[in-house]
């Protein structure tokens, strides 16, 4: 089965701009969340959103934001770029039962670069 | 608050040798998830293993054993039979109710395989 779809691979953006940033989980996969990472802070978790809900929120500006379709695709949005937004934005699909989640399924991830 | 501890930034390990990752972790929850992931220089993440806090075995997955310590809250990871293409980021994770389910992630360890 195809595994978790994310587009664009990457993006050179300028500061001030916005970005919109795609994931296609796997088919079946219902919960979607985001991470960024960057060397210095690791992985940082963004949001996760369930069945078109965001169920839960890292501790980012409200610049950034989400939300996810009916397909169970995820979009999110960074507005109004800053320097300190260059990353490596990955997506995880995951498969819950009975509220047990059996491990992420991860995207190639979106590298984004600011200037 | 929920903590994972990866203690080793470098780890270096003889082709065929056996390797144990540190991970330690810290959590209020009864009820909680641990998994370790692998990132490549390709940048995608792979989920590896899994272990439940009320599962009574360690879990194994191939080459992949987790050693599972609920007493003193640590979940190491053990390679055994190194090959080559184990060079790679390794990083630990939790999820537990205590910040709505999120996963969280450890600083990562990088693996280097010797020939």
């Amino acid at each position: 089965k195809a595994g978790v779809t994310q587009t664009p691979r990457y993006l050179i953006k300028t500061r001030g701009q916005q970005v919109t940033l795609s994931c296609s989980p796997i088919s079946g996969h219902r919960s979607v969340s985001w991470y960024q990472q960057t060397p210095g802070q690791g992985l940082q978790f963004l949001f996760e959103y369930f069945s078109e809900t965001q169920r839960n929120k890292g501790n980012f500006p409200g610049r950034f934001s989400g939300r996810q379709f009916s397909n169970s695709r995820s979009e999110m949005n960074v507005s109004t770029l800053e320097l300190g937004d260059s990353a490596l934005y990955l997506c995880a699909s995951s498969y819950i039962e009975q509220g047990t989640n059996y491990g992420y399924t991860f995207g190639s991830g979106t590298r984004l670069t600011v200037v | 608050a929920q903590k994972i501890t990866q203690t080793q930034p470098g780890m270096f390990v003889q082709e065929k040798e056996a390797v144990t990752l540190d991970c330690t972790y810290d959590t209020s929850d009864p009820s909680y998830g641990l998994f370790w992931y692998k990132q490549p220089s390709s940048g995608e993440m792979i989920f590896l293993i899994y272990q439940g806090s009320y599962d009574q075995q360690n879990a194994t997955e191939g080459r992949y054993s987790l050693n599972f310590q609920k007493a003193r809250k640590s979940a190491n990871l053990v390679i055994s039979a190194s090959q080559l293409g184990d060079s790679a980021m390794y990083f630990c994770a939790m999820r537990g109710h205590t910040g709505g389910f999120k996963t969280i992630f450890g600083a990562g360890t990088r693996l280097f395989v010797k020939a």
